[in-house]
């Protein structure tokens, strides 16, 4: 089915370890971002791509990293998680053009223990 | 200075009433869009509505509306005839930038009730 999907919807992992939250989308579209939502901080945005290739940071990039070498997906990694990084990180893409809304993926819950 | 404010508490309506849900923002952009997005319990963001900045029509979405007064740097969302089924987060975003420097920026949310 078209949409954006993400891997895994849980996970529980340890301080130190490295996690990677995978994101793929089947519409072809050029933009996509990487938020996460806290409570009390609404969603900010961590990093995000014009195009395959093309990534650039948001509000809140440390202790991330991402890579997009297909256009449909957009993975991203974190390199030694914390427990600050306990979140919920969601997925979006846009076509490009500055009119468009942001279709959101399903989320991924992970807890940093 | 926070780019979006959404400052109301929990607020809560009666079924089949009207409600208004506030949004102001902050940009020195000329072009920028708004944007109304609903996140139920379920946790999925649901795109409603959305205002550019150029737009002299305020946007109508079925029962939602958007009430954008530029001057005042508002954009705040209105449901008509509110459902059960509204009950869910709220959050305005504004989108500034064009090209591979657009970025979308969320408010804090506002958390709707909507009462039998």
């Amino acid at each position: 089915d078209a949409g954006i999907t993400q891997s895994p919807r849980y996970k529980i992992t340890e301080t130190g370890r490295q996690v990677t939250l995978m994101c793929h989308q089947t519409w072809s579209h050029s933009y996509m971002f990487w938020y996460r939502q806290d409570l009390g901080h609404g969603l900010r945005l961590i990093y995000y791509s014009a195009a395959a290739d093309i990534t650039d940071k948001g509000e809140v990039p440390d202790g991330y990293v991402v890579s997009r070498s297909k256009t449909e997906n957009f993975p991203l990694t974190l390199e030694s998680a914390t427990r600050s990084q306990t979140s919920v990180y969601f997925c979006a893409s846009s076509s490009s053009g500055f009119y468009n809304e942001q279709f959101f993926g399903p989320g991924t819950r992970l807890t940093v223990l | 200075a926070q780019k979006i404010t959404q400052t109301q508490p929990g607020m809560f309506v009666q079924e089949k009433e009207a409600v208004t849900l506030d949004c102001t923002y902050d940009t020195s952009d000329q072009s920028y869009g708004l944007f109304w997005y609903k996140q139920p319990s379920s946790g999925e963001m649901i795109f409603l509505i959305y205002q550019g900045s150029y737009d002299e029509q305020n946007a109508t979405e079925g029962r939602y509306s958007l009430n954008f007064q530029k001057a005042r740097k508002s954009a705040n969302l209105v449901i008509s005839a509110s459902q059960l089924g509204d009950s869910a987060m709220y959050f305005c975003a504004m989108r500034e930038g064009t090209g591979a420097n657009s970025k979308l920026t969320f408010g804090k949310g506002i958390t709707l009730s909507v009462r039998p």
